[in-house]
């Protein structure tokens, strides 16, 4: 089946540094990959969308300053989380959709946890 | 804008007992509706996916049910197991995912 895979699984970083998360597809490629917050005790909200070579659609609220998403290749997207502050600690999915896939079909990453202290 | 709710937010059952967890939809106009479990910590495991001309999904001890003109999908577990404690996640896709507040299910020994 199709796997996604993300890097790393938990992260803690100092206030004021940038953190990034990378989300890659094991077996299929991606044209489309979803990038996902989710906080304690609630549910995902979506965060972007990236197309392969094309730059992010952000959901509204969401700093495109702050969370640099970049989908270089069709197996892997990343987001950097810059100048990263104790209030985006959250937990972090990335999930992909492969070229063959239908437009509702999406494979889901296992999480990064980030810790800003 | 799609709006996912899920009821009850939690729920605490003792072992063996059959159970429903609700999920409710505002826009009937959805490609597919589909339940996710996700255990404390971790990412999202898929358990049903019912197709928007389906009526419903079966999976072992799982039956999931979808009434789009009426905006609800059920979960439906029967002869819960400790191992089924787990937050339960129900979303509407679309063009995206919309997905629910969440069931946390506890299943007492």
């Amino acid at each position: 089946g199709a796997v996604v895979s993300q890097h790393p699984s938990w992260v803690i970083c100092k206030s004021g540094t940038s953190v990034k998360i990378e989300c890659r597809s094991l077996d299929f490629q991606a044209t489309t990959m979803f990038w996902y917050r989710q906080f304690p005790k609630q549910s995902l909200m979506l965060m972007a969308t990236s197309n392969e070579g094309s730059k992010a659609t952000y959901e509204q609220g969401v700093e495109k300053d702050k969370f640099l998403i970049n989908h270089a290749s069709l197996t892997l997207s990343t987001l950097t989380v810059t100048s990263a502050h104790p209030e985006d600690s959250s937990f972090y999915i990335c999930s992909a959709r492969g070229l063959a896939g239908a437009s509702d079909t999406q494979y889901f990453g296992p999480g990064t946890r980030l810790t800003v202290l | 804008k799609q709006e996912v709710t899920q009821i009850p937010a939690a729920l605490s059952v003792p072992e063996g007992e059959n159970l429903v967890l609700n999920c409710s939809f505002t826009d009937s106009a959805i490609y597919n509706l589909q339940w996710f479990r996700q255990d404390p910590g971790k990412g999202l495991t898929s358990l049903l996916l019912i197709q928007s001309s389906q009526r419903e999904q079966t999976s072992g001890r799982l039956n999931a049910s979808l009434d789009k003109s009426s905006g609800r999908s059920t979960l439906y577990i029967a002869a819960s197991q400790p191992g089924d404690s787990a937050t339960y996640l129900c979303a509407a896709t679309g063009n995206q995912f919309y997905f629910g507040t969440g069931t946390s299910l506890t299943v007492i020994p």
